[in-house]
């Protein structure tokens, strides 16, 4: 099974920072790696599906970059509603499709 | 545009079987690999499996031998079984909807549902 890591499991940010999360997986993904945002209590949403491909509607302040094991999610500019917990999914390995354990942006 | 809702009992005692629909509204059953995906409180999220119209399906190797999921494209719904539930199967329950074409990514949510396994 292809496992995902991400790092780091938390970070602490203030408004307008640049805030980058990674995600690592055990084995080349190429670029079939997808980022989620959820919020507490509701469903997880896509930001960014195959590597770096802005899901519509999504800010532009979100990029997604990378291939084979490293991919990093950006927020350029951090704003309030951002706060909240960031997940990868690859789907190399389809059908079988696997999460990152999440990280947690929270306000410093 | 296109919504889902999930349904089913909220309480399951342990060793029983734990059955969810999801309501697809808004558009058609009849396209895409619709999924089960589930998150224990404060943890991360796990892929359950999919189905397609054709009822083709596919399962997380880790639940196989527990899981079955349907698809009735009559009411727009699908379903998911879990049999031999045990407390670790406590979770918030989604479904949603995948499209191959952004990767395999899933791009419309439920709002998703609590199950509790307890006797």
């Amino acid at each position: 099974d292809i496992q995902m890591t991400q790092s780091p499991s938390s970070v602490s940010a203030s408004v307008g920072d640049r805030v980058t999360i990674t995600c690592r997986a055990s084995q080349s993904i190429t670029r079939y790696l997808n980022w989620y945002q959820q919020k507490p209590g509701k469903a997880p949403k896509l930001l960014i599906y195959a590597a770096s491909s802005l899901q519509s509607g999504v800010p532009s302040r979100f990029s997604g970059s990378g291939s084979g094991t490293d991919f990093t999610l950006t927020i350029s500019s951090l704003q309030p509603e951002d706060f909240a917990t960031y997940y990868c999914q690859q789907s190399y390995s389809n059908p079988l499709l696997t999460f990152g354990g999440g990280t947690k942006v929270e306000i410093k | 545009q296109v919504q889902l809702q999930e349904s089913g009992p909220g309480l399951v005692k342990p060793s029983e079987t734990l059955s969810l629909t999801c309501t697809v509204s808004g558009g058609s059953i009849s396209s895409y690999y619709w999924d089960w995906i589930r998150q224990p409180a404060g943890k991360g999220l796990e892929w359950i499996g999919r189905i397609y119209v054709s009822g083709s399906s596919n399962y997380n190797p880790s639940l196989k031998s527990r899981v079955t999921m349907s698809l009735d494209t009559s009411k727009n719904q699908f379903s998911l079984k879990l049999t031999s539930v045990t407390a670790a199967d406590t979770a918030v329950y989604y479904c949603a909807r995948e499209r191959w074409e952004f990767n395999d990514a899933f791009d419309i949510w439920g709002q998703g549902t609590m199950v509790a396994v307890s006797s």
